[in-house]
């Protein structure tokens, strides 16, 4: 079964300085890999998506990752932090070897950001 | 275009009861998944829905049905409801395309008491 491991249930950065966010990802094929943002009391936006095409994916709100395979890696990063990034974000997957459960997205545990002035 | 939309906003059971929720695709959308999302945790799967069939199902127990109307809209019924249903409840909707994007809708929040 698949799964996504984030580390760190809390990140906390200053506004300006750089976003870190980390994903890791098990499974035996290259998946699709997603980056979600959830604003209270909201449903899921996504910011990103990695489906096989370039290893570096860039997103909305300045966002973006680099799917690693040899890491199992899809980390999730910003150059400059805003206070409007303060949120809680999900790294998921889908897809497996049998070419089944597309569609179905394992989530991570979440990671909330807080930005600091 | 209005998105996903989901309905109620909020609800509160108790336990034993019946719920329903209900889930409008975003236009042009034939694929409706649920997820069920507790407090301080990521979003757990529960099943997929295209051409009125379920298609995927992940490890909830059979007192979570569903199903899917010919305009495509959505519902997902739980039966004897347990405090440990108490979560939000997220309905995505995308296209039947493998590598579609899943919109994701507000969700309905359940208290079971």
């Amino acid at each position: 079964a698949q799964s996504v491991t984030q580390l760190g249930s809390h990140v906390s950065v200053s506004e300006g300085a750089l976003v870190l966010l980390r994903c890791n990802y098990s499974s035996s094929v290259p998946p699709y890999l997603f980056w979600y943002v959830q604003y209270p009391n909201q449903g899921l936006q996504l910011l990103l998506k990695y489906t096989s095409a370039a290893t570096l994916v860039k997103g909305i709100n300045g966002f973006e990752a680099e799917f690693k395979k040899s890491e199992t890696s899809f980390h999730l990063t910003k150059p400059s932090a805003h206070m409007s990034d303060a949120a809680e974000y999900f790294c998921a997957v889908s897809g497996d070897a049998g070419g089944t459960s597309y569609g179905k997205l394992t989530f991570g545990q979440g990671t909330i950001l807080t930005v600091h002035p | 275009d209005a998105g996903v939309t989901q309905s109620p906003t909020h609800l509160i059971k108790t336990r034993g009861q019946q719920v329903t929720l209900r889930c409008s695709p975003k236009s042009g959308h034939d694929t409706v998944s649920w997820y069920q999302q507790a407090l301080g945790q990521g979003p757990q799967f529960i099943f997929q829905y295209y051409e009125e069939e379920e298609r995927q199902r992940g490890n909830f127990p059979d007192r979570f049905s569903g199903h899917q109307f010919p305009n495509y809209s959505s519902e997902l019924n739980v039966n004897a409801l347990l405090l440990g249903d108490s979560a939000l409840y997220l309905c995505a909707s995308s296209g039947s395309d493998r590598d579609n994007e899943q919109f994701f809708g507000p969700g309905t929040r359940l208290t079971v008491l």
